[in-house]
């Protein structure tokens, strides 16, 4: 069954500084994983995904991801950070022959000032 | 280019009445899911459906919840004589065909039950 991991419920960073939030996945096949942010009161917003290729995947607002396959990791990374970016943020994997995607518990991005 | 749209933003119910949240997929995408949120908790899956099918229901409780995708129309998440545990956001999701494609978001109805 496919699974994934977000180890750490919240994340402080002050603003300059890179960030990074950490996602390990599980699946049984080849993994599509995605990764979404929720800001309050709003639905998810998709930031970036890796299917294949590259392993460092550039999305929206300046965040890339790196999808390492023997470590079943898929961090999100920023070299700077913001205020903006503060919000909940989301890992998600589908396996190549699912159609469901199971998302992570969330991680809490904060940055401070 | 019209996102996923959600209805109504906020939906109070008493214990026992019905509750129906639809929702409208962006322009051409044939596929829906709903997932359920608790406060400060991530998403949890509830059901995947295609037009008038309903593919994957293993999140849905057995009792009292429903979804259907009727081939015109939104679709519906229909919860009967519901309990105070109720109360979360319900969201919706859409894409298009390909397995590889992003799920896109509506902003979710929040249900709160008095």
């Amino acid at each position: 069954a496919q699974s994934v991991a977000q180890p750490e419920d919240q994340v402080n960073v002050a603003e300059g500084n890179p960030l990074t939030v950490k996602c390990t996945y599980s699946v049984s096949g080849n993994p599509y994983l995605f990764w979404y942010v929720q800001y309050p009161n709003r639905g998810l917003q998709f930031l970036l995904k890796y299917i294949t290729g590259d392993n460092l995947v550039k999305g929206s607002y300046g965040f890339e991801a790196e999808f390492n396959k023997s470590q079943t990791s898929f961090h999100l990374k920023k070299p700077s950070a913001l205020v903006s970016d503060s919000a909940l943020y989301f890992c998600a994997v589908r396996d190549g022959k699912g159609d469901k995607i199971i998302f992570g518990k969330g991680t809490r991005l904060h940055i401070l000032p | 280019n019209a996102g996923v749209m959600q209805n109504p933003r906020h939906l109070v119910r008493r214990r026992g009445q019905e509750a129906r949240l639809r929702c409208s997929p962006m322009k051409g995408h044939s596929h829906v899911y709903w997932y359920r949120q608790l406060p400060e908790e991530g998403l949890k899956f509830m059901v995947y459906l295609q037009k008038e099918n309903i593919i994957d229901e293993s999140g849905m409780p057995k009792e009292r919840f429903s979804a259907e995708f009727p081939k015109e129309g939104p679709s519906i998440l229909r919860i009967q004589q519901v309990v105070r545990g109720d109360s979360a956001a319900y969201f919706c999701a859409s894409s298009r065909e390909t397995s590889n494609q992003p799920q896109h978001f509506g902003d979710g109805t929040r249900l709160s039950i008095l």
